[in-house]
């Protein structure tokens, strides 16, 4: 069955370090590839999203991705965190024009 | 600015109550999706629309319905609420091939 793994729960960052959140799909063909971002009490925010082409693929807010096909993952990058990307973070994969498969998050916490 | 809009952003009901959730997109986009979100569950798709009149089980349909009578507005429907439908309601619609949801602001839903 198609599935989306989220490894990461939580994840704490100092503002101005670094981010990486994973993310790892199962299908054996390569799908469509989004990330979407939640603040508290919001609704799902579309980060970026990678169809083909380029395996590095930027989004807003500063954030990039990359496509790495061997290891069926899509992890998302910032390379400098503000205190306003503390949010909830999920991954999604869809194949063709089917429905998304999410992850289960990733929460973001960010300490000044 | 696409916009899809849920009526309500907080619910309170009473077990056995019928509930309706509303949303409507101004985007005429032909697919539209209601999922739930619990902690640690991700989005986990109740049901989807490719079109007025068509609906589509997700993967927990057991006690929800829906309606899509016009294209721009897609209604789920508990028909006897029940402390387990405690969630928040994420309401998404997506234009006709492969790209991300747009989604609503979402309804959190008590139910008593």
């Amino acid at each position: 069955a198609q599935s989306v793994t989220q490894p990461d729960i939580h994840i704490t960052v100092s503002e101005g370090a670094s981010l990486e959140l994973r993310c790892n799909y199962s299908y054996g063909a390569t799908p469509y590839l989004f990330w979407y971002v939640q603040s508290p009490g919001q609704g799902l925010q579309l980060l970026l999203k990678y169809f083909s082409g380029d395996t590095l693929v930027q989004g807003i807010k500063g954030f990039e991705a990359e496509f790495k096909r061997s290891q069926s993952s899509f992890n998302l990058r910032k390379p400098s965190v503000h205190w306003s990307d503390a949010a909830e973070y999920f991954c999604a994969v869809g194949y063709n024009t089917d429905k998304l498969i999410f992850g289960t998050g990733t929460r973001l916490q960010v300490f000044p | 600015d696409v916009k899809v809009t849920q009526s309500s952003r907080y619910l309170v009901k009473r077990t056995g109550e019928k509930v309706f959730l509303e949303c409507v997109q101004d985007m005429d986009h032909e697919n539209m999706f209601w999922y739930r979100q619990d902690p640690g569950l991700g989005l986990r798709l109740i049901y989807f629309s490719y079109d007025v009149k068509m609906k589509e089980k997700g993967d927990i349909p057991e006690g929800y319905s829906v309606s899509r009578e016009k294209k721009e507005r897609f209604s789920l429907i508990l028909e006897s609420a029940s402390t387990n439908q405690t969630s928040m309601y994420l309401c998404a619609s997506r234009p006709g091939g492969a790209y991300g949801y747009t989604f609503g602001s979402g309804t959190r839903l008590t139910v008593v």
